[in-house]
């Protein structure tokens, strides 16, 4: 069944504009990360979030883990081109990982 | 670069094939993971090789197998290869997971198979 939920799909903005990506689970998570896909590129790494209520910083990037341990958000201040690509969370239960959907950002100059 | 190395890049067979892909993990993770990855669509773990050993099986057809060896690199084997299999195929690699405590993963580039 599906592990995480993680909404929107797809998201346009206009650069400048801010954009929120967010994961939801049914059941309690031990932790959460967020990867990046760049067009053509492999998942790259952002970061981990292990503690309930964390909130973690990385430049105009913002990631929150909700306070039940069930939901996760990455939120972008005023996107830029570069910030182009598919946004990934993952999780993991019984050494297994499994990834959200994905959301899909694109960012109109 | 992620430090892991995948081959081939590109993948062009013929329906009832079977091909390998290989992986070299970064230096010293012990960790080896595949994934799947079709056209837009996420990413679905197949299976993770922990030090040689199968830790973990996902959604990892029967068609499928893999295995890690002593040297740390892996390969997945894909059997009897239907139109369906065409995707991205990526390995991943970590230091370690054990007790609760996870690291994060290296992407390698992905082999992209296309079965005709």
């Amino acid at each position: 069944g599906q592990q995480v939920m993680q909404i929107p799909q797809y998201q346009h903005v206009q650069e400048g504009e801010d954009f929120t990506t967010y994961c939801n689970s049914s059941t309690t998570l031990s932790n959460i990360q967020w990867y990046k896909q760049r067009p053509g590129g492999h998942p790259v790494f952002l970061i981990q979030l292990v503690k309930s209520g964390e909130v973690k910083k990385q430049k105009r990037l913002t990631f929150q883990f909700g306070e039940a341990k069930k939901n996760s958000s990455l939120h972008i201040t005023a996107t830029q081109t570069t910030d182009v690509g598919t946004y990934f969370c993952a999780v993991i239960r019984f050494n297994k990982f499994y990834f959200g959907s994905g959301t899909k950002l694109n960012v109109k100059p | 670069d992620s430090g892991v190395t995948q081959t081939p890049k590109h993948l062009i067979t013929a329906t009832g094939q079977r091909v390998t892909l290989r992986c070299s993990p970064r230096s010293g993770d012990l960790s080896v993971y595949w994934y799947q990855q079709s056209l837009d669509q996420g990413l679905q773990f197949l299976i993770q090789y922990y030090n040689g050993e199968e830790r973990a099986k996902g959604n990892i057809l029967e068609r499928f197998s893999a295995q890690q060896f002593p040297d740390l690199h892996s390969e997945l084997n894909l059997s009897s290869l239907e139109l369906g299999d065409s995707a991205l195929y990526f390995c991943a690699s970590s230091a370690y997971l054990a007790g609760g405590k996870v690291y994060e993963q290296f992407f390698g580039p992905g082999t992209r198979l296309t079965v005709l």
